[in-house]
Order: structure tokens, then sequence, then C-alpha cells
């Protein structure tokens, strides 16, 4: 059984195009949170949000707690955004976060 | 700041070998979070400390102890490696349970 649910496994895109990563998760939460693992393997944290939509740059993250889903937005995608997209949950029962096993994105020039 | 450091960063050992890996942050975070990251897997929770003092089981806790030093130190031991222990493992903190998580570089470990 998995918590968390991420679509596509993997995706590729030309330069420039419009990115959507999708989330689903089936647990209780406090707070969804969207990281980014680039090919070197360090993780960096890119969002967290418990409501409505964050923008940070040409990142937009939302989520929609009736539906238990969030999407990650990547606008004008570049090749520098090629890393693998990991959606988490911090549950709202426990101390316990859980994991999608991640999205691979290519962006080719 | 360094943020989130461990060591070592790259470790072969042999079946029933033991070790230790260790974590330090320096953003005075509260909890701090062992994982483990298999291909084709999601990261998972090993172990976690909630706060100094404290630590709690997480989803693959079997195999491992940790030691909550002092407010910066997390160490994991792995008592008798095993090749089901192969892995990349990671240490995060965070400033309360359930916040921003900050993630140290990662130590791959193999077992043979």
């Amino acid at each position: 059984k998995n918590e968390v649910e991420q679509s596509p496994q993997n995706l590729t895109a030309q330069e420039g195009e419009f990115i959507t990563i999708n989330c689903s998760y089936s647990v209780g939460i406090s707070a969804l949170h969207w990281l980014q693992q680039h090919p070197g393997g360090g993780i960096v944290s890119l969002f967290m949000l418990s409501s409505g939509k964050k923008k940070h740059g040409r990142l937009i993250a939302t989520i929609n707690i009736q539906e238990k889903h969030s999407s990650l937005h990547i606008t004008a995608s570049h090749p520098r955004d090629s890393a693998v997209y990991i959606c988490a949950v911090s549950t709202n029962t426990g101390n316990q976060f859980y994991f999608g096993t991640g999205t691979s994105l290519t962006v080719i020039p | 700041n360094a943020g989130v450091t461990q060591t070592p960063k790259f470790q072969v050992l042999k079946t029933g070998q033991s070790m230790t890996l260790q974590c330090a942050q320096d953003m005075n975070h509260n909890s701090m979070y062992w994982y483990r990251q298999d291909p084709g897997m999601g990261l998972r929770l090993i172990y976690y400390s909630a706060s100094e003092g404290t630590t709690d089981k997480g989803e693959v806790p079997n195999g491992y102890n940790v030691s909550r030093l002092n407010k910066r130190e997390f160490s994991l031991r792995l008592e008798s490696a095993a090749p089901s222990q192969t892995s990349v493992y990671f240490c995060a903190s965070t400033l309360t349970v359930g916040d921003e998580q900050f993630f140290g570089p990662g130590t791959r470990l193999t077992v043979l």
C-alpha cells in the first residue's frame, strides 16, 4: 500500500514547455512537501504547503485538501530543471513522513 | 552554516560487520530523521528523533539502532550488516516535527 502516489514516473519535455507533476495521498496530513533530487543525489525542499498555492520563481505548487491531491507546475522549463521531483506528506496522526517514488524529469534543449 | 552533514559518504561492509553512520546539523533543529532510499522505492523512514532525548521507530527499523547524542547529532548503527541493507542513507532535520526538511548529502552503503 503506497500512501503517496506520483505521476508520471518519467517525463521528457522540450525546453520552454509547461510541465505538471501530480501527487495523490491517502492519509491525513499536516503538510505536503515537494522535494527536488539532482543527479548527484542531494535533496532539497522546494515547497511545504497545507492549503492553496505557493509560487517560487517558475515553480508553482497547488494542493486540494478535499481531493487529497497536489500538483507541481514548472513554467518555461529549462534543462537545469532536469531532476527527480519527490512528493512527500507529513502525517497529522504521528511523526511520520511518507514519500512518493519520484518523477524523473528530463528537459531537452 | 554547513546545514546537515553526514559521514562517511561511501562505505563497503562485509556481511556481519557493524558500523555507525554519523549525522550532525547546525541549524538548532529539534527533530532529526534517518531514511533509506532504494531504487524504485520512495524514501523510507528508519528512525526519527522528535526532540533531544527521544527516539522512535519509523517504517523500516529492523536491523538498525539510533542514538540522539545531543541536539546536534543523531547517529545510525548497523550492528550486523546484511546485503538487504545496501542502500543510500539520508539524514534530515526539521525545526519541529513535520516541518520543512533539510537533508544531508547521503551515505552510499554497500554490504557484500
